[in-house]
């Protein structure tokens, strides 16, 4: 069954150290999505990607974050300059049509010290 | 704003048990709804979807009811089994044309045996 993968599984960084996210949605899909979950919280929404833009964003995708599709399978997340409360995991997801199952990957966590 | 919440943050239900887990939404313009369950340590897997334009649908042993009236949506599971203890979360599209999911707070499954 495919999957959505995303690399690396935890990452670690000081804190206003740039970082980048990496997930490869499943091939055949169109619509791709962030999302991070604090620990302990819900998963919080930040933003979706739809013919190579953003089509949404929330209030916590300010301009220290952007998403890029750069190469047709990759789906990144970069996140400028870290700061401790970026401390949380983050999921990508990717789906065929604007409605429908969401694949979720496995996440990455990411620890900001 | 928005808000996505759910009632009891833990449940707990003897297996065999049917179990109903519930979410009240405040959007009245969002018109479509999942429900995601997730295992420690994974990302949410989508377990069934509504949209606004129905009031109940089944699954597999799942069945999601919703009520636009009182913006509520609960999951029911039937027979519960072990493998369905797991942290159990909502979520809304907050409208046509939009790409944006909020989630619910999320409600702990536990199966006793």
């Amino acid at each position: 069954e495919p999957e959505v993968t995303q690399t690396p599984s935890h990452q670690v960084t000081q804190m206003g150290q740039e970082v980048i996210l990496r997930c490869v949605p499943i091939s055949n899909h169109l619509y791709f999505y962030w999302y991070r979950q604090i620990l302990g919280q819900k998963v919080e929404f930040l933003v979706s990607f739809y013919n190579n833009e953003i089509s949404e964003k929330s209030e916590i995708f300010d301009d220290q974050f952007s998403v890029e599709r750069p190469d047709g399978s990759n789906f990144t997340l970069k996140i400028r300059s870290t700061k401790l409360e970026d401390s949380a995991m983050y999921f990508c997801a990717s789906t065929r049509a604007n409605l429908g199952e969401q694949y979720f990957g496995p996440g990455t966590r990411l620890t900001v010290t | 704003g928005e808000n996505v919440g759910l009632h009891l943050p833990t449940l707990s239900v003897q297996e065999g048990d049917n179990s109903i887990i519930n979410c009240a939404y405040s959007n009245s313009a969002s018109d479509y709804f999942i429900w995601y369950k997730q295992e420690s340590g994974k990302g949410p897997q989508f377990i069934i979807d509504i949209r606004s334009n129905m009031d109940k649908r089944q699954g597999q042993r799942v069945t999601v009811l919703l009520n636009k009236t009182v913006k509520h949506l609960s999951l029911q599971i039937a027979a519960t089994q072990p493998g369905d203890s797991a942290v159990y979360f909502c979520a809304e599209k907050t409208g046509s044309g939009t790409y944006k999911y909020i989630f619910g707070t999320g409600t702990r499954l536990k199966v006793l045996a």
